[in-house]
């Protein structure tokens, strides 16, 4: 079973609307999360962490966690075409280190 | 500017041969990790490394070995190649600490024929 559960696998979103991804974890030991994005033929790139309870703002990017829950979630506002790409949720424990544990991706397609 | 660069992009091998994927980071990072890249899979850790010298079993180890010789370089080996083990390798390094994100390399696609 994948620790790392990511919905839905696919989203069409118009160019200046709102995309909303997913992410929860079945593994109480992961406390620390990240966001990813992968473009076509590149390596992923972190694009924000969260390691608190709450919201973090990050221009245009918006990741809610909730610790209780274990679930994370990723919005981004005004979405544009440059945005089309595979975002992977990564989360990690602290007795692990560095090692990253991510999802499957979310593959997100802005409309023009 | 920092980087992590993998070599070669691309590679065809065949069923039985040995792969050697490199892998060369100027972030002075402490960790370096190989992942694989299947649909249906996301990424999935294969063998890590904390320092030259050490190299640790990730969650899919099997019919993969690692090589970490010095502090810039990290490298896959793949004794026997399958034909399972078709799929894109990423490469990435990261600081020490449960804090830190990962840079990734651009890949390599390997195509075991």
């Amino acid at each position: 079973q994948q620790k790392v559960q990511q919905s839905p696998e696919s989203l069409s979103v118009p160019e200046g609307g709102m995309a909303s991804l997913n992410c929860t974890s079945s593994d109480r030991n992961f406390q620390y999360f990240w966001w990813y994005r992968q473009h076509s033929g590149e390596g992923p790139k972190a694009l924000m962490s969260i390691f608190s309870d709450g919201d973090k703002k990050e221009g245009r990017f918006t990741a809610h966690l909730n610790k209780a829950s274990l679930h994370v979630s990723l919005h981004i506002r005004d979405s544009q075409p440059s945005d089309s790409a595979l975002y992977f949720c990564a989360a990690s424990d602290f007795c692990a280190g560095n090692k990253l544990t991510f999802g499957i991706g979310t593959r997100v397609l802005v409309r023009p | 500017e920092a980087a992590v660069t993998q070599s070669p992009r691309n590679k065809v091998a065949v069923t039985g041969g040995k792969v050697t994927l490199s892998c060369n980071q100027t972030n002075n990072h402490n960790n370096m990790y190989w992942y694989r890249q299947d649909t249906g899979h996301g990424l999935r850790l294969i063998h890590y490394s904390y320092g030259a010298g050490s190299t640790e079993k990730g969650d899919i180890p099997d019919g993969y070995k690692a090589s970490r010789p010095s502090q810039e370089n990290f490298s896959l080996i793949l004794e026997l190649a399958t034909p399972s083990q078709t799929s894109v390798y990423f490469c990435a390094s990261g600081d020490q600490g449960a804090l830190s994100d990962y840079t990734f390399g651009s890949g390599t696609r390997l195509l075991v024929i």
